[in-house]
């Protein structure tokens, strides 16, 4: 499969429950994000990786647990979410040098449900 | 870091008008401007992208163009189509900043519909 591809497509979980999102580019990027978007809310950046390594943390609360084992794979780990988490989930990839960054390429996303 | 902003927020036309969409950015080092496209329940796509080193870019029906003096960008759709109905994201980034390498400053977005 080409691009960048997401699982699970939706997803419902209890307050309790513990999950994780999975991301897959296969593009040869060197960076990859994750994307939250809420109904009628502008794309909130949560986690940046350049080349696995973590630059960016927005500000996000540790219930959501970011992992990236190497350049192609990226995760979202899931635990004690509130009703307000429910959104889209969107990851991303691109190519980064010093010169700045090319495009992004986005996911089909996550549609996440709280209950 | 930067600060996008992006007007109008919602735009409605009939087809076959112009449509165009302005945004803002406070950082004069952004050098890289996309512009995505986002159809109901589908991902964003980039639809054209513009370098600090470029005043205008073309693409068929869709330009854009960028005033670094003024520090806004534009996208330009022409001739619109319902197909053109979606909501569209402008967006900044910047060289090497360490930590924000590689990262999109994304606009609010803008609802498009475009009337039969």
């Amino acid at each position: 499969e080409t691009g960048v591809t997401q699982t699970p497509r939706h997803l419902v979980m209890g307050m309790t429950n513990k999950k994780s999102l999975k991301c897959e580019q296969h593009l040869g990027h060197n960076a990859m994000y994750w994307y939250k978007q809420s109904a009628k809310k502008p794309l909130e950046l949560m986690f940046v990786y350049n080349f696995k390594e973590q630059t960016e943390n927005n500000s996000v609360p540790s219930r959501f647990s970011p992992e990236c084992p190497n350049s192609s794979h990226l995760f979202l780990h899931l635990h004690t979410l509130q009703p307000e988490d429910s959104a889209l989930y969107l990851c991303a990839s691109s190519q980064t040098g010093s010169w700045g960054s090319y495009e992004q390429y986005f996911g089909p996303g996550t549609r996440l449900t709280v209950t | 870091g930067e600060n996008v902003e992006q007007h109008p927020s919602t735009l409605s036309v009939q087809e076959g008008d112009s449509a165009v969409i302005k945004c803002t950015y406070s950082d004069s080092a952004s050098n890289y401007f996309p512009w995505y496209k986002q159809e109901l329940g589908k991902r964003p796509q980039l639809i054209i992208d513009i370098r600090s080193n470029v005043g205008e870019k073309k693409d068929q029906r869709i330009a854009v163009t960028l005033n670094k003096t003024a520090k806004h960008f534009s996208l330009h759709i022409t001739e619109t189509q319902p197909e053109d109905s979606a909501v569209y994201f402008c967006a900044a980034s910047q060289p090497d900043r360490g930590s924000t390498l590689g990262r999109l400053y994304f606009g609010r977005g803008t609802q498009l519909t475009v009337w039969p």
